[in-house]
């Protein structure tokens, strides 16, 4: 299917767990982009990366890891997931003649 | 002070009515405007896309962009209960398409 995609949509996960969210997309496009979505924050930017193996952080990195081997796959790690990391996970994509970016459908984590 | 300021709402208005959503931005550098509507438990989707200030229209949407007073608005005629959603605004400017999001603004529109 054409689009961005995320997995899994729903995690629950304990203190201290190591989780990795997925994200995919088929257009090519060489920004993309992950961002956590919190009541009264808004979307707030983690990670992005202008291409393959460039990437660079957002606004709130602390406890995130990512990785951009692949034009395509955007993965996103919490090395030892905290109960402040409990939020909507989003990842987006754009063009790189394009300022709007293209959304998945998130991801919903829930850290116990 | 956020660079975007945005009311969250919730605000609610009856079928049929004009709505007005606005975001304030503080950084004169954004050049690039966007709205994304956001249904509940869905990922945002680009609603409009503007660059210069003045008005664009879209069907039952226009998006309006005054940079002299760092303000922007988006306007829903004949508003639907189907229009019930949060709508965030965006700001771009230079290069990296990285966006500046307001914190959003949730409608309902009541039959």
């Amino acid at each position: 299917d054409a689009g961005i995609t995320q997995s899994p949509r729903y995690k629950i996960t304990e203190t201290g767990r190591q989780v990795t969210l997925m994200c995919h997309q088929t257009w090519s496009h060489s920004y993309m982009f992950w961002y956590r979505q919190d009541l009264g924050h808004g979307l707030r930017l983690i990670y992005y990366s202008a291409a393959a193996d460039i990437t660079d952080k957002g606004e709130v990195p602390d406890g995130y890891v990512v990785s951009r081997s692949k034009t395509e796959n955007f993965p996103l790690t919490l090395e030892s997931a905290t109960r402040s990391q409990t939020s909507v996970y989003f990842c987006a994509s754009s063009d790189i003649r394009e300022g709007e970016q293209y959304f998945g459908p998130g991801t919903r984590l829930t850290v116990t | 002070q956020k660079e975007v300021e945005q009311d969250p709402g919730p605000l609610s208005v009856p079928e049929g009515a004009i709505v007005s959503l606005n975001c304030t931005y503080s950084n004169s550098a954004f050049q690039y405007f966007m709205w994304y509507r956001q249904y509940s438990r869905k990922g945002p989707e680009l609603l409009m896309y503007t660059y210069s200030s003045g008005n664009k229209e879209d069907g039952r949407f226009t998006a309006q962009v005054d940079k002299s007073s760092k303000y922007i608005s988006l306007f829903i005629r004949d508003s639907q209960p189907s229009d019930s959603a949060t709508y965030l605004c965006a700001m771009k400017w230079g290069g990296g398409n990285k966006l500046t999001f307001g914190t959003g603004t949730q409608l309902k529109v009541e039959l």
